[in-house]
Formats: structure tokens, sequence, C-alpha cells
């Protein structure tokens, strides 16, 4: 079974410039997480996403937004850029959120560098 | 809110010896999941460990096993035999099993592993 898979891998663009993001979940799994990951604040949660439907939330300003697909592929797009969005942007899914399994698999994440 | 501390920031283990990494953490939930993520160079976040905290026994997966004192919140990582491919950074990670319970991950170790 193919893994998480985000594209693009790397990323360069200019303050004030905008971008989107895209994440393909396992096979089967319908939940996607987006997390940011920086050297100063370590990994934060952006989103999560489950049916099409935003379920939960970061502490995030609301130039980050996401949208999930009815296939579960997962976008998120970060507007007006700024320098301190630069980090790794991860993409992980699970099978559905429950009260059983919160096992989550992550994608090989985005490299955003902002100049 | 639940927070989850790693005191070491880094460690380092000779070749076939054992570590343990520390991690505890803070939450009035009595239901949750706790996880160790083990994240290479490549940066490819893998799930090493996952511990329910309904269960009493201690996970085991492999060489890794972990140390769960649910009354103390603590909840540390044992890697036995330890092999070279182990280096990399490892996060310890809670949720909750309420909804829009966000995945929350400490700092990170930092894992080096001495031939």
């Amino acid at each position: 079974k193919a893994g998480v898979t985000q594209t693009p891998r790397y990323l360069i663009k200019t303050r004030g410039q905008q971008v989107t993001l895209s994440c393909s979940p396992i096979s089967g799994h319908r939940s996607v997480s987006w997390y940011q990951q920086t050297p100063g604040q370590g990994l934060q949660f952006l989103f999560e996403y489950f049916s099409e439907t935003q379920r939960n939330k970061g502490n995030f300003p609301g130039r980050f937004s996401g949208r999930q697909f009815s296939n579960s592929r997962s976008e998120m797009n970060v507007s007006t850029l700024e320098l301190g969005d630069s980090a790794l942007y991860l993409c992980a899914s699970s099978l559905e959120p429950g009260l059983y399994i919160y096992e989550q698999y992550f994608g090989p994440g985005t490299r955003l560098t902002v100049t | 809110a639940q927070t989850v501390t790693q005191s070491q920031p880094e460690m380092s283990v000779q070749e076939a010896e054992t570590v343990t990494l520390s991690c505890t953490y803070d939450t009035s939930e009595s239901d949750y999941y706790l996880f160790w993520y083990k994240q290479p160079p490549s940066r490819q976040m893998i799930l090493v460990i996952r511990q329910e905290a309904y269960k009493q026994q201690n996970a085991t997966e492999n060489r890794f096993s972990v140390n769960f004192q649910k009354a103390a919140k603590s909840f540390s990582l044992k890697i036995s035999d330890s092999q070279l491919g182990d280096a990399a950074m490892y996060f310890c990670a809670y949720r909750g099993t309420y909804n829009n319970n966000d995945m929350r991950f400490g700092a990170g170790t930092r894992l080096t592993v001495k031939p």
C-alpha cells in the first residue's frame, strides 16, 4: 500500500505570495492532519480534516487554510506569505478519528522557503 | 491544555547498548493515546510504538519498549541493542480521545548512535 504523498517536496516563494500544498493520504484513510515543523517551535498542529469537514484547528492565523476533497486528498493554502512561514509542512493520515485508533502516518513533507 | 515534555534535547548511545528517552505529559483526561515517533535525517516521520492509557501492560515492538507510568504521567522509550539506523529525532506525542483533540508533540530528543 502506498504511503502518504506530498507535493511539491520543495518550494521557494517570495514574501506576499500565496502557496498551495497537496497531500494524498494512504488508500482507505479518511482523516488528514497538517503540521508545521520549525526548529524554534517544533511540531505544531495546523488542522485536521475528516470527510471533507474541518474537525479541529490549531492556533494559526487565518492566512492558513485547508480543505479536503471527496477522495480524501487534502490541500493547505497559505496566503500573504511571511518569512516566518518558512518551515517543513507535514501531512499525516489516519483511518478515521475514533475511540480505538489514532495512529497517524506521515508524509515526507514539503519544505517551504519564503524569501 | 495537554502538554508534552521531553527533557533531553540530545542523547547518545553506543552501538549495541541500551538507551532510554524520557517523556512526561500533562492531562486531566483518563483515556488517551501516547506515541513515539522517529524522524530520521530523511525527514519521514515513522511511528515507533503506541500505548493506550487504559492498558496497564507496557507496549513492546521488537527492540523498542515503553515504560508507561500513568499516575506519574510518564512515558519513556527504551531502545535495546541500539543500531546505527536508530539515529534520529524521537518525538513523544499525546492525543486524547475526546473530539477535537489534536496531536500534541514534545520538542524531540536527538539520538546519536556511536559505532
